[in-house]
């Protein structure tokens, strides 16, 4: 079975410059979520997408982060302008729940793309 | 948001048994502990969860105590390979997302030593 895939696998940019993360999620997995995670700490929830509806952005940063599920497969993450502090490594995980997010149920990590801001 | 307390770091010898504590003293009945870990340079992996009952998989074993106050991951025979950053997770049900939320908090980092 193959994982949750990602892209790039590195990036490097200066402030105030834009830049889009990609996602693919195991195959028929309904939930996807992407996580910031900053050097030395646990990964933060960003957003979380039910099929193609947005669950929970609580902790992204409107300003400057957005993110779509199209058709509910792919997604894509995108920092526009870039800051110093969003250096980190977005991952992305998906689950295969089809209806309400439990309590219950794994997440399948993929090996995250690291960002670089100069 | 993350009610867990791990220690911050341990070290276990290669074979023998790695003992892996959680605190979760704010835990509600319906809530879900979650153990990952994380490789370096990789993506968090699942390891196991429980609810009340101890469980046991391939990879693990999870110990719950009976006031779900506290729980212990245990790695049978620990290999070099096992050397990574475990995160002890109470996955809580969100009222405001009617979902439910996986928080990290900054885990243990064990090291197993040839």
């Amino acid at each position: 079975e193959a994982g949750v895939a990602q892209s790039p696998r590195y990036k490097i940019i200066e402030k105030r410059q834009s830049v889009a993360f990609w996602c693919n999620p195991i195959s028929g997995h309904a939930t996807l979520y992407w996580y910031q995670q900053i050097l030395g700490q646990g990964p933060k929830l960003l957003i979380q997408f039910q099929n193609n509806g947005v669950v929970d952005d609580s902790q992204l940063p409107k300003d400057r982060f957005s993110a779509e599920r199209l058709k509910g497969v792919d997604s894509t993450l995108k920092i526009q302008p870039a800051k110093l502090e969003d250096s980190a490594v977005y991952l992305c995980a998906s689950s295969l729940r089809r209806f309400r997010p439990a309590t219950n149920e794994k997440l399948f990590f993929g090996s995250g793309t690291q960002l670089s801001v100069l | 948001d993350a009610k867990t307390t791990q220690p911050t770091s341990m070290d276990c010898a290669e074979g023998r048994a790695a003992n892996l504590p959680c605190n979760h003293s704010t835990i509600s009945g319906n809530e879900y502990v979650y153990w990952y870990r994380q490789i370096h340079s990789q993506g968090p992996q699942y390891i196991i969860h429980g609810l009340k009952n101890n469980e046991t998989n391939e990879m693990a074993s999870l110990i719950i105590t009976e006031d779900r106050k506290s729980s212990t991951l245990i790695l049978p025979h620990a290999t070099l390979r096992d050397t990574a950053v475990y995160y002890c997770i109470v996955r809580r049900y969100s009222r405001e997302t009617s979902g439910s939320r996986l928080t990290f908090g900054e885990g243990t980092q064990l090291t197993v030593n040839p």
